[in-house]
């Protein structure tokens, strides 16, 4: 199994362009989350979702959207990038909600110049 | 709301030798665990151990094990016999259920350095 896999993993944008990051996921899980990491940081939720077609917001919405329109992939995209959604995103997943371990992907480090 | 608190930013220490990281936590909740994950400069996020807070019992896994304390809400991960390749930041983590869904909050992370 490939667990967890994002893309791409790495890139940069300019001010104002926008760009999807992919999580896809073969474990089946129901619910999906994606984190962002600033530096020296812990993680913080972005949104998540509990099934295909249900999602909410996390932490730190503003800026992002999500949409789960099936069980395997859960996409984030930045509609204006900003220097403040510099971060390494991270994407997680879940066999179910109540206190099991989130497997998480590698990452994208992304810089908005 | 619901806090997770790591106050070692960093600690260094010798291989062979045994660390003890520290976090505390603040719920209202009466039936949770309680997670450490491990990032290697790789950048990958491992779980590392897990505990649950209805059970007396301290978790172990191989060299790590927890220090639970329910009462003081304090988590304190112990690793044994450290090697190099436990350098890593590692994160205490709460789950917080809303909405029907597990939300995870992360303490701030401790940078531990194993030095050969």
């Amino acid at each position: 199994n490939a667990g967890v896999t994002q893309t791409p993993k790495f890139r940069i944008l300019k001010i104002g362009q926008s760009m999807t990051l992919q999580c896809t996921q073969d474990m089946n899980h129901n619910y999906m989350y994606w984190y962002r990491q600033d530096p020296g940081m812990g993680l913080k939720l972005i949104y998540y979702s509990v099934g295909a077609g249900i999602t909410d917001k996390g932490e730190v919405p503003n800026g992002y959207n999500v949409s789960r329109s099936t069980t395997e992939d859960f996409p984030l995209r930045l509609e204006l990038a900003a220097p403040s959604q510099t971060s390494v995103y991270f994407c997680a997943s879940s066999y179910n909600s109540l206190n099991q371990p989130q497997h998480f992907g590698d990452g994208t480090r992304l810089s908005i110049l | 709301a619901q806090t997770v608190t790591q106050s070692q930013p960093e600690m260094s220490v010798q291989e062979a030798e045994t660390v003890t990281l520290s976090c505390t936590y603040d719920t209202s909740e009466s039936n949770y665990y309680l997670f450490w994950y491990k990032q290697p400069p790789s950048r990958q996020m491992i779980l590392v151990i897990r505990q649950e807070a209805y059970k007396q019992q301290n978790a172990t896994e191989n060299r790590f094990s927890v220090n639970f304390q329910k009462a003081a809400k304090s988590f304190s991960l112990k690793i044994s016999d450290s090697q190099l390749g436990d350098t890593a930041m590692y994160f205490c983590a709460h789950p917080v259920l809303r909405k029907g869904a597990q939300k995870l909050v992360f303490g701030q992370g401790t940078r531990l350095t194993i030095n050969p």
